[in-house]
């Protein structure tokens, strides 16, 4: 199985801050990643696809950048509402493995 | 309203003893059931996502998670709009909420593009 490495495990930001969240994969996944937001007690939700596609009705502060084994999001302006767990996926295989989350809390 | 609704375990029961069996049904509406492929992920208690199989539009291509192969039992009913996992020989690690999600139209490739609710199963004596 693809193995997928996120870091930090959290990080602590200011409203209005620029964070960014790293994700490693195993092996060469090309651009099959996709990203989520998970808030407390709520199932995830669809953030980016194919490493860099922003999902419908998702906020353009939001966006996502690599291929291979490096990638990357980020949250260009912090919002309070982006307070949550961020799960990295690798969509490359028919056994899809997620990373094992960034927690984003607002100072 | 495009949704995903799971039942069979529940948040206030779904207590099954370890070695027995449950059923997780999906229930789906709003959309043409029959073109997405469907998955079913899980996340127990304080911890990370986890796939734990997929089925094809046609039910005719299942995948399982390694975790899981030989014990449970995924398939759809076109007719009735719905996901099912048939799970036995349940372990305490099997212990976590089970969520129904789609694959986006353009491809398993693309992500998780809708999720149900989810629903708790706890395995323990």
């Amino acid at each position: 199985d693809i193995q997928m490495t996120q870091s930090p495990s959290s990080v602590s930001a200011s409203v209005g801050d620029r964070v960014t969240i790293t994700c490693r994969a195993s092996q060469g996944i090309s651009s099959w990643l996709a990203w989520y937001q998970q808030k407390p007690g709520k199932a995830p939700k669809l953030l980016i696809y194919a490493a860099s596609s922003l999902q419908s009705g998702v906020p353009s502060r939001f966006s996502g950048s690599g291929s291979g084994t490096d990638f990357t999001l980020t949250i260009s302006s912090l919002q309070p509402e982006d307070s949550a767990t961020y799960y990295c996926q690798q969509a490359n295989s028919f056994s899809p493995t997620f990373g094992g989350g960034t927690k984003v809390e607002i100072k | 309203e495009v949704q995903l609704v799971e039942s069979g375990g529940g948040f206030g029961g779904g207590l099954v003893q370890p070695g027995g069996s449950l059923r997780l049904s999906c229930a789906a509406s709003g959309f043409t059931f029959n073109s997405y492929e469907m998955n079913w992920v899980r996340q127990a208690p304080g911890k990370g996502l986890e796939w734990v199989s997929y089925i094809s539009t046609s039910g005719n291509t299942i995948y399982y998670a390694d975790s899981v192969k030989g014990r449970f039992t995924i398939s759809r009913d076109s007719a009735k709009n719905s996901l099912y996992l048939q799970m036995n020989s349940l372990r305490a690690e099997d212990t976590a909420v089970y969520y129904c999600a789609r694959h986006s139209y353009s491809g398993s490739n693309y992500g998780f593009d809708l999720w149900g609710r989810g629903t708790l199963v706890t395995v323990s004596s």
